[in-house]
């Protein structure tokens, strides 16, 4: 089956620095990958859609320059935490498209900012 | 608005069967999932029904669709102690659109 990886597994960085977590399709090619984030005990909430070659659409009350999103090929998505903050702590979950009706998730990211 | 909801927690005796409710509202959903979440990992894509569908048998999972109650179950057949994790289910509008998904339901497997 199709296989989605995300780097690194696990993060701390101190307030006011920058992380970049990658999502890779290992054996298919994604044209849209999608970035979740999920608080401990909760459900993911979409945070954007990633579309290679164009911007990324993100959802209403995510702040696209503090989360940076760049789908720069078809196999790679980077979603870059700037200026973190201890609240931006959590577990980020990417996914990506193979078929038309079915998506792939990554193992997930935990962000620990201290 | 789109709206997926669950309950919370269910548990059971190893070898019984696990059923896992979830209701939507929004009736223009037309992919239904259900995922599996282990502790600490990612998201496992278990299986998934049409929305022109009402039944769909995959092993020992069985998931039933009311269109019209706007319902979803999920049934594992002699749930074992390695079912233990959380399922979510989750609808999108169509085919590779973004997934709502509900609050996930704590399945707990007793020997």
């Amino acid at each position: 089956g199709a296989v989605v990886s995300q780097h690194p597994s696990r993060v701390i960085c101190k307030s006011g620095t920058s992380v970049k977590i990658e999502c890779r399709s290992l054996d298919f090619q994604a044209t849209t990958m999608f970035w979740y984030r999920q608080f401990p005990k909760q459900s993911l909430m979409l945070m954007a859609t990633s579309n290679e070659g164009s911007k990324a659409t993100y959802e209403q009350g995510v702040e696209k320059d503090k989360f940076l999103i760049n789908h720069a090929s078809l196999t790679l998505s980077t979603l870059t935490v700037t200026s973190a903050h201890p609240e931006d702590s959590s577990f980020y979950i990417c996914s990506a498209r193979d078929l038309p009706y079915e998506q792939y998730f990554g193992p997930g990211t935990r962000l620990t900012v201290t | 608005g789109e709206d997926v909801e669950q309950s919370l927690f269910l548990s059971v005796r190893e070898g019984d069967s696990s059923v896992i409710n979830c209701t939507y509202t929004d009736s223009s959903s037309t992919y239904l999932y259900w995922y599996k979440q282990e502790p600490g990992a990612g998201l496992q894509l278990l299986t998934y029904i049409f929305s022109n569908m009402d039944m769909k048998q995959d092993q020992r999972l069985t998931v039933l669709l009311n269109k019209k109650d706007k319902h979803l179950s999920l049934r594992i057949a002699d749930t074992q102690t390695g079912d233990s994790a959380i399922y979510f289910c989750a609808e999108s509008k169509g085919a590779g659109n973004m997934l709502t998904f509900g609050g996930g339901t704590r399945l707990m497997v007793k020997p």
